[in-house]
């Protein structure tokens, strides 16, 4: 299995708290993804990062930041926690990057189930 | 039209039957074709890949790409119960990878 791990796995919280998710892989892949994992919408991604401090948006990309001051660690913040963002989160790592002429395949954590009230 | 479009089920079989999981897709820029299994408060892991059009065996699995229908298909044999699960399409061109939405398979013993 790719070593990545997520914490927290679980966490409940109210609407307007800021929640943190990190993300921590030992693979030393240059590439780290956060994607949400919603019923009737499948995997969508949400930020990615293509080394130390190297970011962009994915496409649900509005209500969250991420930060990545180690290329072990890709941390997710949602600012003020909102019902909407009630769902499961994925972090996914690469070899190599999406745009390209390759597979992309990705290697997922277990995933940080996310309640908000 | 979303640019990847998958029958989310759930599907459910009889241990041994011959099981068909399939996607179509709009963009005729994608080049590589996948097939992701997720087990249940899993996260997705890859099973199997095809670049361009044709077939790819894998034990029980066969992926087929038919690029001028814009379809792909998953064939699993002799299914098992072990293979209850979310089986999720993804493709790419040289562009991020795009995901379907899962089908949910449950074989039956």
């Amino acid at each position: 299995d790719a070593g990545i791990t997520q914490s927290p796995r679980h966490k409940v919280t109210e609407t307007g708290t800021p929640v943190t998710l990190r993300c921590h892989q030992t693979e030393n892949h240059r590439y780290m993804y956060w994607y949400r994992q919603d019923p009737g919408h499948g995997l969508r991604l949400i930020h990615y990062s293509y080394g130390v401090k190297d970011t962009d948006k994915g496409e649900v990309s509005d209500g969250y930041s991420v930060s990545r001051s180690k290329t072990e660690d890709f941390l997710l913040t949602l600012e003020s926690a909102t019902s909407s963002q009630t769902s499961v989160y994925f972090c996914a790592i690469s070899e190599f990057g999406q745009q390209g002429a390759n597979t992309g395949e990705l290697f997922f954590g277990e995933g940080s189930r996310l309640t908000v009230l | 039209q979303k640019e990847v479009e998958q029958d989310p089920g759930p599907l459910s079989v009889p241990e041994g039957a011959i099981v068909s999981l399939n996607c179509t897709y709009s963009n005729s820029a994608f080049q590589y074709f996948m097939w992701y299994r997720q087990y249940s408060r899993k996260g997705p892991e890859l099973l199997m890949y095809t670049y361009s059009s044709g077939n790819k065996e894998d034990g029980r699995f066969t992926a087929q790409v038919d690029k001028s229908s814009k379809y792909i298909s998953l064939f699993i044999r002799d299914s098992q119960p072990s293979d209850s699960a979310t089986y999720l399409c993804a493709m790419k061109g040289n562009t991020p990878l795009v995901f379907g939405k899962g089908t949910r398979l449950s074989v039956i013993a």
